[in-house]
C-alpha cells in the first residue's frame, strides 16, 4: 500500500516568509510524528500527534513553529517568519498505534534564503 | 537526558566481509533501542529494535544487533556485507513523550556505511 507522503518535496523561501509543509500518513495510522534533520545530523523530534491532538509538542523550537492535524489524518507543519536556521529536511512518520513501528516519509527539504 | 552516540562518521568494508556499525546510549530506565537506515532521497526505514528479551535481535535485510547492558551498546552487525547495504545508518533510543504512551526518538548523528565491491 501507499506509504507516508510529504509535499512539497522541496521548498525554497525567503527569510521572513510563512511556509506550510504537508504530511499524508499511512491510512489508519493514529500516531503521527514530525522531525527535523539538519545537514550531517540525525533527525530531531518536533511534535507527536495521537489522533487530532498534539500529545507532545516539546520539541518545537519556538512559537514560530506550529502543527495541526484537524481530522486525525493529514498534518500540516507551519512555520512563521522563517529564518535561515530553519533550513533543514522536515520528516514525517506515522504508526498504527503510538508504540508501533514508525514509517517515515521522504521528507521536505526547506531552504530559507 | 537520553542520548545516543555513534562514534564513527564513516565505515568502509569490502563486499562479503562482516560489518559492524557502533552505537552507545545513555538513558534513564530500561532502554528501547532502534536502528534505522536512510538511502538517498528516501525516507528512514526501520531495521530492528530491542525492547526486552534476547540480547541478539534479528532484523530486516540480514542485519542483527546485540544489546549489551554493561557496555551500554547496541552495535549493528551483518555477517556478509553487500554493496547495496551502502547507506546512512541511525541508532535511536525511545524517549517517553508527555503522554508516556507514544514513541519519540532521540537519534544518533548517523554513520555512513560504504561497502566496496
Amino acid at each position: 500500500g501507499a506509504g507516508v507522503s510529504q509535499t512539497p518535496s522541496n521548498k525554497v523561501t525567503e527569510k521572513g516568509k510563512y511556509v506550510e509543509l504537508r504530511c499524508d500518513p499511512i491510512s489508519g495510522h493514529t500516531a503521527l510524528y514530525w522531525y527535523r534533520q539538519s545537514l550531517g545530523q540525525g533527525p530531531e523530534f518536533l511534535i507527536y500527534f495521537q489522533g487530532t491532538g498534539a500529545a507532545d509538542d516539546s520539541g518545537l523550537p519556538n512559537d514560530r513553529f506550529f502543527a495541526v492535524r484537524p481530522e486525525g489524518s493529514v498534518s500540516t507543519l507551519k512555520i512563521q517568519r522563517t529564518e535561515r536556521g530553519d533550513s533543514a529536511v522536515y520528516l514525517c512518520a506515522s504508526s498504527e498505534l503510538p508504540r508501533d513501528t514508525q514509517y517515515f516519509g521522504p521528507g521536505t527539504r526547506l531552504t530559507v534564503l | 537526558a537520553q542520548s545516543v552516540a555513534q562514534p564513527e562518521d564513516q565505515v568502509n568494508v569490502a563486499e562479503g566481509n562482516p560489518l559492524t556499525v557502533k552505537c552507545t546510549y545513555s538513558v534513564s530506565g530500561n532502554p528501547y533501542l532502534f536502528w534505522y537506515v536512510q538511502y538517498p532521497n528516501r525516507g528512514l526505514q526501520f531495521l530492528l529494535k530491542y525492547i526486552t528479551g534476547d540480547n541478539l535481535v534479528k532484523g530486516s535485510y540480514g542485519f542483527e544487533a546485540e544489546f549489551n547492558k554493561s557496555q551500554t551498546s547496541f552495535h549493528l552487525k551483518k555477517p556478509s556485507a553487500l554493496v547495496s547495504d551502502s547507506a546512512l545508518y541511525f541508532c535511536a533510543v525511545r524517549v517517553p513523550p508527555r503522554d508516556n504512551y507514544g514513541q519519540n526518538f532521540v537519534f544518533g548523528p548517523g554513520t555512513r556505511l560504504s561497502v566496496l565491491p
